[in-house]
């Protein structure tokens, strides 16, 4: 089974719908991670959160939300989806390291959203 | 901001031939890690291998090394008796000693022919 999941993998909304996108782990991370990634951009951070009670936004929060329902689920919304939040989306988790700092980040399938 | 610059959109390779994909970064952070991730047609991120700034050794992993230049901001992967499982996109990714927020690159489409 796979250590980090995400639903749906594949969305079709339209403009102005609202709309979530889940991801849970098995890992027993404490940190998880939402990106984006377009075409010729890589991918870009949305927002993280280090526990339950602790949200950050990250490059490009604007138009999201999130949720850290528990130390396993984070999930993103859309309030009123817009077409150029068509992207693939990829959830991630991580460990601290025995340095202080997150070690490797572990990602998610993605989850591909077409907003019409 | 830190930036991610990869300079080959895409590259090509021959089976069981050496191919080194590029990486450069803009940081003023003594500190940091960097990271090769790879991304098959199935999607996943997968971590191909992983540098410490302070750490002078090149990472190894089997057939996958980096080349990591300090001075000149360069972090380019080497991949050894390339196969065709290695054709996917390679993402390079910066991210600052003590800070979650990782940076990626626009990543190198890689093409392995038989």
């Amino acid at each position: 089974d796979a250590d980090v999941t995400q639903t749906p993998r594949n969305r079709i909304t339209k403009t102005g719908k609202r709309i979530m996108l889940e991801c849970s782990q098995t890992k027993g991370h404490d940190r998880m991670y939402w990106y984006r990634q377009d075409p010729g951009l890589g991918l870009r951070l949305i927002y993280y959160s280090f526990d339950v009670k602790d949200i950050n936004k990250g490059e490009i929060s604007d138009g999201y939300s999130v949720s850290r329902q528990a130390q396993a689920k984070f999930s993103l919304s859309l309030e009123s989806a817009i077409p150029n939040q068509t992207a693939l989306y990829f959830c991630a988790t991580s460990d601290l390291g025995a340095s202080g700092a997150s070690e490797t980040q572990y990602f998610g399938p993605g989850t591909r959203l077409l907003v019409l | 901001a830190q930036t991610v610059t990869q300079s080959q959109p895409e590259m090509s390779v021959q089976e069981a031939e050496t191919v080194t994909l590029s990486c450069t970064y803009d940081t003023s952070e003594s500190d940091y890690y960097l990271f090769w991730y790879k991304q098959p047609p199935s999607r996943q991120m997968i971590l191909v291998i992983r540098q410490e700034a302070y750490k002078q050794q090149n990472a190894t992993e089997n057939r996958f090394s980096v080349n990591f230049q300090k001075a000149a901001k360069s972090f380019s992967l080497k991949i050894s008796d390339s196969q065709l499982g290695d054709a996917a996109m390679y993402f390079c990714a910066y991210r600052k000693y003590n800070n979650n927020d990782m940076r990626f690159g626009a990543g190198t489409r890689l093409t392995v022919k038989p």
